[in-house]
């Protein structure tokens, strides 16, 4: 079946611009999350969704990161006037959670982003 | 231990050694623990999910103990082989997940 897809797989961006980052969850995936990876470091919480529930934000980094969920499914992730410090592979994964606090996420291919 | 901690950083073993590594987290307010597998330039792939205190999971040449009152879990490969060269990930789950940094493994044939 369909995986967690996110586009692009690459983006190159210049520093200052706006950049938005796109995830499809597995369909009936309850849970959707964000992360990122950046060169050299472990993998880095950013933002969790569970239902209609109001989303953990606890891991953005500035507000310059947003992040919003339509309809309980497909999630973007924004990030405004992008810094080199951004560059890194954002990572989305979506588990069918549903009060079941076990359950494993499954990961898209991520998205690399370098910020010139 | 107020985050998740892996041990080692990075492991080196040959081809048909046998291999372990720890993954420490907080043993208050546990829910479960998770072990990925990631390996380069793919996503992490899910292990083993871990609940119960004495838990034992395994996958092949791969297995998993926990131990939820002091708050360890170790992962275990038998007879690695060069293909098991991977980051392997724990996340201790209590609400959102927090990921350790991970043990990368890398088996010489």
């Amino acid at each position: 079946g369909a995986g967690v897809s996110q586009s692009p797989s690459n983006k190159v961006t210049e520093k200052g611009k706006d950049v938005e980052l796109r995830c499809d969850p597995i369909s009936g995936h309850t849970a959707l999350y964000w992360y990122r990876q950046s060169l050299g470091q472990g993998l880095e919480f950013l933002i969790y969704f569970q239902g209609n529930s109001a989303p953990d934000k606890s891991g953005l980094p500035s507000d310059r990161f947003s992040a919003e969920r339509t309809g309980g499914s497909v999630s973007t992730l924004t990030i405004q006037r992008t810094q080199q410090e951004d560059s890194a592979v954002y990572l989305c994964a979506s588990s069918s959670a549903s009060g079941r606090l076990g359950d494993t996420q499954y990961f898209g291919p991520g998205t690399r982003l370098t910020v010139l | 231990i107020l985050n998740v901690e892996q041990s080692p950083q990075s492991l080196h073993v040959q081809e048909g050694d046998s291999t372990n590594f720890t993954c420490s987290f907080p043993s208050s307010n546990f829910y479960a623990l998770h072990w990925y597998r990631w390996e380069t330039a793919k996503s992490p792939e899910a292990l083993f999910v871990m609940t119960l205190n004495g838990d034992e999971k395994k996958k092949g040449r791969i297995s998993a103990t926990l131990n939820t009152k002091e708050g360890y879990s170790y992962l275990y490969i038998k007879g690695s082989q060069p293909e098991d060269s991977a980051t392997y990930l724990c996340a201790h789950r209590a609400g959102k997940s927090t990921f350790g940094d991970g043990t990368t493994l890398t088996v010489k044939p």
